[in-house]
């Protein structure tokens, strides 16, 4: 079955460091993906959105990249900082799947100073 | 000021009654959908309307039921027949092409004792 997996244990780093969060995917080849924020209490945030044509997308400190052969997304944040501290979560529509997004359980990331 | 809204915040239930989640927007969008997120979980499908007067079951419909009368509002109706019915409720909207973002509201957190 198609599956979208996000690793369920925390990601604790130090402030200006750069955070790197992983999602794959299997038994699947998505047209696009997309990233989104979440904090404590709230709605999900969409952050950016990357085509399987691009290899790499950027928005300020925030970088995707999606590599169709390992089946793998990267989210990275460059110089981080406390305010980066939440949930991040991938997300994609399966094969025949309309408009319907589905989401992984998301990562947590905590910036330390 | 465009956004979903989502009420109430909070809500307290007892066990055996039905409940109804508010959920409007002034977006504009076409479709809307009704996701439910439990701790260390990811998002999961549980009903959407891609145009008025018509919506599709999710991935975990049983025990729910919505309606579409307007395009501004999706309410969300929580029935006894839901097994486990504590959860956080996020609604979301999109214009409709298959790579548009979602844009969430903050969510109702239901408690069923």
């Amino acid at each position: 079955s198609q599956k979208i997996e996000q690793n369920s244990e925390a990601l604790n780093i130090q402030e200006g460091k750069t955070a790197t969060l992983t999602c794959n995917y299997t038994n699947y080849s998505p047209a696009y993906l997309q990233w989104y924020r979440q904090d404590p209490g709230r709605g999900p945030v969409f952050l950016l959105l990357i085509r399987e044509n691009e290899k790499e997308k950027r928005k300020e400190r925030l970088k995707v990249t999606f590599d169709t052969t390992l089946k793998q997304s990267l989210f990275h944040i460059t110089a981080s900082q406390p305010a980066d501290s939440a949930t991040y979560l991938c997300a994609f529509i399966l094969t025949g799947g309309g408009n319907k997004l589905t989401f992984g359980t998301g990562t947590q990331l905590k910036v330390e100073l | 000021d465009g956004g979903i809204t989502q009420s109430p915040k909070y809500l307290f239930r007892k066990e055996g009654q039905n409940v109804t989640l508010s959920c409007e927007q002034n977006l504009n969008h076409d479709a809307m959908y009704w996701y439910r997120q439990d701790p260390g979980q990811g998002l999961r499908l549980i009903y959407y309307s891609q145009i008025v007067n018509d919506f599709q079951k999710g991935d975990i419909a049983e025990g729910y039921s919505v309606s579409r009368e307007k395009k501004e509002s999706f309410p969300l109706t929580v029935t006894s027949a839901q097994k486990n019915p504590t959860a956080f409720y996020l609604c979301a909207s999109t214009q409709g092409q298959d790579n548009s973002p979602l844009h969430f509201g903050n969510g109702t957190r239901l408690t069923v004792t």
